[in-house]
Formats: structure tokens, C-alpha cells, sequence
């Protein structure tokens, strides 16, 4: 079974709308983290947002947020107010206690339009 | 400047040639990884080394060689390269599993662009 599943290849949406790109995780651990990372059309991978399993508030970071339903097993991103240089491939991922390493799902491409 | 640099950023091979990809970090991160995206898999971990003489395999760790004498070196080596080892290759580094770097994020380097012929 993946450990993180991001059911939306594409997303569309226009410019200065909201869009919320889906995950779901599965671990029977009860300490993990869950990141997210961008990728623009230039390749690097860029830090977005982390999440505690533990944290009892949904992070946020300028027009990122991620809304955080533990027992749901899912932590999706919402970026407000989308511009642009938003359009990009975002991968969701996790890191397990104990784990150094990050298990990344297949990513999620978004197109944002004027 | 400090940060994580691959070499090459494009690469071309041919099938069952030797090639070497090299990431260097400047942190003295403990933790390095070797990741490959290909579309429709995301990223997936090769190998990932806690510190120096110390590797391990990640999920597709065959037909990969690394080694790491030297913190801040992490070579990934394609002892015979095929096609389906044509990728994008993504180094990334971090500090550590610890409790104060649970929360770290891993920083990659700008990826190698690797077609094997």
C-alpha cells in the first residue's frame, strides 16, 4: 500500500482564487511529520510546509496552510490566493519516527491561470 | 556559498557504461540522500547514507552503487547503466533524526538530468 497517496495529477484554478491540493498518508506510528515541497517548471525542490503529528494547530506559512485531519489520515495544502508563479508540481511526504528519510507521493501538477 | 551542489546537471550515457553523479554539501549535514524522479513515481530513495562509512538501501537501491568517505561527499554510482536508469537524480541532505531535526525538512540539491542511450 502507498504510505502517501495524492489522488489529483492536475488541478486547475485562476489566478487569486484558493485551491486545495489533497493527501492521505497511512502509518500505524503516532509521532510523524508530513511536508510539503514545491517543484517549478526550472526542477528544484523547494520547501513549503511541515506538520507534527503532535501539533494541535494546522501550519501555516504566508499563503500556505495545511489543513490537518488526523484521524482522517489526510493533510492537504491550501495555498490562498494563488498567483502565477504558483503553477507548479507539489509533492506531499512523511517522515516516520525513527526514520531519517522522507516517503514522497507522485505529486500533484497545478496550472494556475490568469 | 553554502548549500548542496550536483554534478553534472545533465548527463548522457550509454547503456552499460559506468557513470558517476556527485553531490556535495557545505551543512556538514549527517544524513544524505539519493533520490530519482520519474514521472507517475514521484521521488523514490535510493540510498541514504546517517554518516560518513554509514549507507543504506531505500526502496530502489538496484543497479546503484554509493559510498561516503567524507562527510560532505555522497557520489552515486550507475556500475552499468540501463535505460530505465534514465531519470532525474536529486540529492538532498539534512541534519539528522534527532528530536530538535524531527521537524527538518531535507534540502536538495538542483537535480542531475540523467538519459541513459
Amino acid at each position: 500500500a502507498q504510505k502517501i497517496t495524492q489522488t489529483q495529477p492536475g488541478m486547475f484554478v485562476q489566478e487569486k482564487e484558493a485551491v486545495t491540493l489533497d493527501c492521505t498518508y497511512d502509518t500505524s506510528d503516532q509521532s510523524y511529520g508530513l511536508f510539503w515541497y514545491k517543484q517549478p517548471s526550472s526542477g528544484e525542490m523547494i520547501f513549503l510546509i511541515y506538520q507534527g503529528s503532535y501539533d494541535e494547530q494546522n501550519a501555516t506559512e504566508g499563503r500556505y496552510s495545511l489543513n490537518f485531519q488526523k484521524a482522517r489520515k489526510s493533510a492537504n495544502l491550501v495555498i490562498s490566493a494563488s498567483q502565477l508563479g504558483d503553477s507548479a508540481m507539489y509533492f506531499c511526504a512523511m517522515r516516520e519516527a525513527g526514520y531519517s528519510t522522507l516517503t514522497f507521493g507522485k505529486g500533484t501538477m497545478l496550472l494556475v491561470s490568469p | 556559498d553554502a548549500g548542496i551542489t550536483q554534478s553534472p546537471r545533465y548527463k548522457i550515457t550509454e547503456t552499460g557504461r559506468q557513470v558517476t553523479l556527485m553531490c556535495h554539501q557545505t551543512w556538514s549535514h549527517s544524513y544524505m540522500f539519493w533520490y530519482r524522479q520519474d514521472l507517475g513515481h514521484g521521488l523514490r530513495l535510493i540510498y541514504y547514507s546517517a554518516a560518513a562509512d554509514i549507507t543504506d538501501k531505500g526502496e530502489v537501491p538496484d543497479g546503484y552503487v554509493v559510498s561516503r568517505s567524507k562527510t560532505e561527499n555522497f557520489p552515486l554510482t550507475l556500475e552499468s547503466a540501463t535505460r530505465s536508469q534514465t531519470s532525474v537524480y536529486f540529492c538532498a541532505s539534512n541534519g539528522g533524526p534527532s528530536v530538535s531535526s524531527y521537524n527538518s525538512p531535507l534540502h536538495f540539491g538542483n537535480g542531475t538530468r540523467l538519459t541513459v542511450t
